[in-house]
């Protein structure tokens, strides 16, 4: 069965370093999106991606924040210059494009700045 | 913020059913009730969804009222691996942001 993956699983990095979060979606998927959830909080939506082009951000998905599809099969999230609170489990989701369709997530990446 | 209404918690017998309540009394007639699932911090897993009528699947069946203001997820065999926060979140059609709320944890006991 496709699934969504992510590398890496676990990421430490210092403050102020720039970190890149990469996801496959699904293949044939064409909406992407990413979501975060800070240790015992709620999961949160960052931002939609499709037609390479940012399609919905969330308050939290600031400046320090940018998306990319770099080829056919890779899309990345990367924070520029990280903060203590953007330590948090970093979820990739993808769904196909159309009316009310359902997203997949991927294991998700473990971010800690230290 | 999430627009549903779940229990904080509930407890499930192994090999009994799982019945987990969901209301949504300000649902909109173009939203659909969607159920994820998170077990441990891995990542939301896909269950169910549904507009009015009733669904069902190889892990689940939804039961949504005639109103449409409140919903139940109901695994018919809970295990020990269903062990879960399970969230229940409505959702307007097209390709829109999940927004989850704190989710109901539930916990089979062998």
């Amino acid at each position: 069965e496709p699934e969504v993956t992510q590398t890496p699983s676990h990421q430490v990095t210092q403050m102020g370093q720039e970190v890149i979060l990469r996801c496959v979606p699904i293949s044939n998927h064409l909406y992407f999106y990413w979501y975060r959830q800070i240790l015992g909080q709620k999961v949160e939506f960052l931002v939609s991606f499709y037609n390479n082009e940012i399609s919905e951000k969330s308050e939290i998905f600031d400046d320090q924040f940018s998306v990319e599809r770099p080829d056919g099969s890779n899309f990345t999230l990367k924070i520029r210059s990280t903060k203590l609170e953007d330590s948090a489990m970093y979820f990739c989701a993808s769904s196909i494009a159309g009316v009310g369709e359902t997203q997949y997530f991927g294991p998700g990446t473990r971010l800690l700045v230290l | 913020d999430a627009k549903t209404t779940q229990p904080t918690s509930m407890d499930c017998a192994e090999g009994r059913a799982a019945n987990l309540p969901c209301n949504h009394s300000t649902i909109s007639g173009n939203e659909y009730v969607y159920w994820y699932r998170q077990i441990h911090s891995q990542g939301p897993q896909y269950i169910i969804h549904g507009l009015k009528n009733n669904e069902t699947n190889e892990m689940a069946s939804l039961i949504i009222t005639e109103d449409r203001k409140s919903s139940t997820l109901i695994l018919p065999h809970a295990t020990l691996r269903d062990t879960a926060v399970y969230y229940c979140i409505v959702r307007v059609m097209g390709n829109t942001p999940l927004v989850f709320g704190k989710g109901t944890r539930l916990s089979v006991i062998a």
